[in-house]
């Protein structure tokens, strides 16, 4: 069965400190994708990254980097001097093949304090 | 492109009154699109996966006589909460499967709408 844990259910921190997400799945599939979206308080889901399961290189965007390693099923998130506009719920999924199914942790809702 | 569209953003209704929504497709056809279900600082939970022209599939404790969904066509899917209660307030999030080529498939979500039922 599929899983998504994000075990961070609240972060607070303080503006220009770095942070980083966790998240851990599960799944028996040698295929897979996974996500993280950013949700604002207006609830529209933002897509920030994509990952298939083939391809553990880190990634870096901006201010945003993530951490692939299927050694430990993880794909942790990390936000650099983050902003108080870094402030959502962020959410981690993980989609047996790009186009079907999510399957969504439970989100970490992070704050920023200015 | 891949723009997913829901109609209303936000809809109030009275308890036992039936709220219709839209999930629209923009630019592209959909023959597959998924309905969530997301309550107040939960997770997303997927309620059932509409396929155009045949009977949604429910996701197991979802009732589809109380979640009418139709996709009867390529671009448009609807929800219909029949006889709302307080209790099916939430915020309702579509997505719709977009088909690249090779078999590839993406997904985009729509922006949600907030049910609240009095």
């Amino acid at each position: 069965a599929q899983k998504v844990t994000q075990a961070q259910t609240e972060i607070s921190v303080v503006e220009k400190e770095d942070v980083t997400l966790d998240c851990v799945y599960e799944t028996r599939d040698t295929t897979y994708y996974l996500f993280w979206y950013k949700q604002p308080p207006s609830g529209e889901l933002v897509f920030l990254i994509r990952r298939n399961s083939f391809d553990e290189q880190n990634e870096i965007s901006g201010r945003y980097s993530w951490n692939f390693q299927k050694s430990t099923s993880s794909f942790n998130f990390t936000i650099t001097a983050s902003q108080v506009v870094d402030s959502a719920v962020y959410f981690c999924a993980l989609s047996e093949a790009w186009g079907n199914q999510f399957y969504f942790g439970t989100g970490t809702s992070l704050t920023v304090i200015p | 492109g891949a723009v997913v569209s829901q109609h209303p953003s936000r809809v109030i209704c009275k308890s036992g009154t039936s709220v219709k929504i839209e999930c629209r497709s923009l630019d592209f056809q959909a023959t597959t699109m998924f309905w969530y279900r997301q309550f107040p600082k939960q997770s997303l939970m997927l309620m059932a996966t509409s396929n155009e022209g045949s009977k949604a599939t429910y996701e197991q404790g979802v009732e589809k006589d109380k979640f009418l969904i139709n996709h009867a066509s390529l671009t448009l899917s609807t929800l219909t909460v029949t006889s709302a209660h307080p209790e099916d307030s939430s915020f309702y999030i579509c997505s719709a499967r977009l088909r690249r080529d090779r078999g590839h498939y993406e997904q985009y979500f729509g922006p949600g709408t907030r049910l609240t039922v009095t």
